[in-house]
C-alpha cells in the first residue's frame, strides 16, 4: 500500500464549479499535512497546510481526519487558474529528523 | 532573494557518463533535499540534509551521491548515468519547525540516452 494515495483525475469541471479531492495516508504517526500545487512543468508549491480543526483560504478548504487517515481539499468557485496537479503531502517524524512523503497528484481541468 | 536556484535547468547526457547536479538557496535554512519526479510515481526523496555537514540516504540513493558544501549549497551527484534516471529532479530547501514551507527549486529535467 502506498504511504500517500490520491485518485489521479483528471477531473474536469467547468468554472465556478466546487470540486473535492481526497487522499489517505497509511502511516498513523504522520504527524503534519499539506496541499502543494504544481503546474505542469514547473515545481511543487505550498497551497495550504492542513491543521487538525480545518482550516480555510479563501476559496479553499482543507479538512483532516486523524481516525480515519484522510485529508480533504475542497475548491469553491473553481477559476481557469486553478487547473494544475493538487498534490498530498503528509510530514513524518524520524530518526534522522522529518521527512516529506508526497502523494502522486490530483490534476485538474476547469474549462470554460 | 531568489529563494532555491538549481543547475543546469536542461541535460542530455549519454549512459556512463558523469554529472553534477547544483542546488543554491538564500533562505539560511538548515535542512535541503533532492528529488526525483517520474510520471506516476510522485516525487521520491533520493537524499537530504538536516545540516551543514550532514547527509542522509532517502527513499531511492542508489546510484546518487551528494554533497553539503555548506549551509547554501547542496549537490547531487550521478557517477555512471543510465536510463534509469531520466527524470526531472527538484532541490528543495526548509526551515525549522513542522509546519514550515518546503520551498523547490525550478527542477532539472535530465535525460540519458
Amino acid at each position: 500500500r502506498k504511504e500517500v494515495e490520491q485518485d489521479p483525475g483528471p477531473f474536469n469541471v467547468p468554472e465556478g464549479a466546487t470540486v473535492a479531492f481526497n487522499c489517505t495516508y497509511s502511516n498513523s504517526a504522520s504527524q503534519s499535512f499539506f496541499w502543494y500545487r504544481q503546474d505542469c512543468r514547473k515545481e511543487p508549491k505550498l497551497l495550504m497546510s492542513v491543521y487538525s480543526s480545518g482550516n480555510e483560504d479563501g476559496r479553499f478548504t482543507a479538512q483532516l481526519n486523524r481516525a480515519s487517515q484522510y485529508i480533504s481539499l475542497l475548491i469553491r468557485d473553481s477559476k481557469l487558474s486553478d487547473s494544475a496537479t493538487y498534490l498530498c503531502v503528509v510530514r513524518v517524524l524520524t530518526g534522522g529528523g522529518n521527512k516529506l512523503t508526497f502523494g502522486t497528484g490530483t490534476q485538474l481541468k476547469v474549462e470554460l | 532573494n531568489a529563494g532555491v536556484t538549481q543547475t543546469p535547468k536542461f541535460q542530455v547526457l549519454k549512459t556512463g557518463q558523469s554529472m553534477t547536479l547544483q542546488c543554491a538557496q538564500d533562505m539560511n535554512h538548515n535542512s535541503m533535499y533532492w528529488y526525483r519526479q517520474d510520471p506516476g510515481m510522485g516525487l521520491r526523496l533520493i537524499y537530504y540534509s538536516a545540516s551543514e555537514g550532514t547527509t542522509d540516504k532517502g527513499e531511492v540513493p542508489n546510484g546518487y551521491n551528494v554533497s553539503r558544501l555548506n549551509k547554501r549549497e547542496f549537490s547531487l551527484r550521478l557517477e555512471s548515468a543510465a536510463p534509469s534516471q531520466t527524470s526531472v529532479y527538484f532541490c528543495a530547501s526548509k526551515g525549522e519547525g513542522l509546519y514550515n514551507e518546503q520551498f523547490f527549486g525550478p527542477g532539472t529535467r535530465l535525460t540519458v540516452l
